[in-house]
C-alpha cells in the first residue's frame, strides 16, 4: 500500500512564524501535492512538484514556497504565518500514467 | 476554469436507505476519482473510473461515469453508519497535466 506520511497532525504557531510542514511518500511516486482544505471552499492546490527540484504554482500559492531536494519529500514552508493560513493542510502523491492521488493524513495548523 | 459541481452538499439519512451523490461538469475529463474523507483524516481513494459509461461496484457502493466523461454519480444501497464522510469526486485532464480539479464535496451523515 502506498503510504503518505505527514510531520505533524496538530500545529500550532504564531503570527509571523516561519512554518515547515513534511511530507514523505514512500512508494517513489514522481509527483507530490501539496493543498489545503477550508470549510466551503474544498481542496485548493497550492503547489506541485513532478520531479526533484522541479516545482509549479497551483490556485493559491501566494504566502507559500516548497522544496524537493529527494524524490520522496516535499516540504511546504510558510514564510511568515498569517492567521489567515489556518487551515487543514492535506499532502498527496501520485505516479504517471495514473491521476490517482494518494493522500496523507493531514497537518491541521493554526495560527494565533 | 474548470469546474466540478458536487450535489447535494448536505445530506442526513436514516440507516438503510439508498442515496445518490452527482458530480457535474462542462469539461471532459480523462478519468474520475472518488474519495471518502472522515473526520481530521485525509481522503482515501474509493475507485477510479476511466472509460465513457463505465460502472464500478465496490460492495454497497456503485460508481458510473458517463457517456461524455462529463460527469458521474455515487450510488449508495443501503446505507450504514460507518458510510459517513466526506465525499469528494476529483476529475483529471490526462496527458501531463498531473493535476486533479476537485468538487467541493458532499457531507454524508447516516444516523443509526
Amino acid at each position: 500500500d502506498v503510504k503518505v506520511t505527514q510531520s505533524s497532525r496538530y500545529l500550532v504557531k504564531r503570527t509571523g512564524e516561519k512554518v515547515f510542514l513534511e511530507c514523505v511518500q514512500d512508494m517513489d511516486h514522481e509527483n507530490m501535492f501539496w493543498y489545503r482544505q477550508d470549510p466551503g471552499l474544498g481542496l485548493r492546490l497550492i503547489y506541485f512538484s513532478y520531479d526533484v527540484k522541479m516545482k509549479e504554482k497551483g490556485d493559491i500559492p501566494e504566502g507559500y514556497s516548497v522544496s524537493r531536494e529527494k524524490k520522496e519529500r516535499f516540504s511546504l514552508i510558510l514564510e511568515s504565518a498569517s492567521t489567515n493560513q489556518t487551515s487543514m493542510y492535506l499532502c498527496a502523491s501520485s505516479e504517471p500514467p495514473t491521476d490517482t492521488q494518494y493522500f496523507g493524513p493531514g497537518t491541521r495548523l493554526t495560527v494565533l | 476554469t474548470q469546474l466540478l459541481e458536487q450535489s447535494p452538499q448536505f445530506l442526513s439519512i436514516q440507516e438503510g436507505e439508498n442515496l445518490t451523490v452527482y458530480c457535474n461538469s462542462s469539461s471532459v475529463f480523462s478519468s474520475l476519482q472518488w474519495y471518502r474523507q472522515e473526520p481530521g483524516e485525509g481522503p482515501v481513494l474509493l475507485v477510479t473510473v476511466v472509460t465513457g459509461g463505465e460502472v464500478k461496484k465496490l460492495k454497497r457502493l456503485t460508481f458510473q461515469f458517463g457517456d461524455a466523461r462529463k460527469d458521474s454519480s455515487l450510488h449508495i444501497t443501503a446505507a450504514q453508519p460507518g458510510d459517513t464522510g466526506l465525499y469528494l469526486c476529483a476529475g483529471a485532464r490526462g496527458g501531463s497535466n498531473y493535476k486533479l480539479t476537485f468538487g467541493k464535496g458532499t457531507l454524508l451523515t447516516v444516523n443509526p
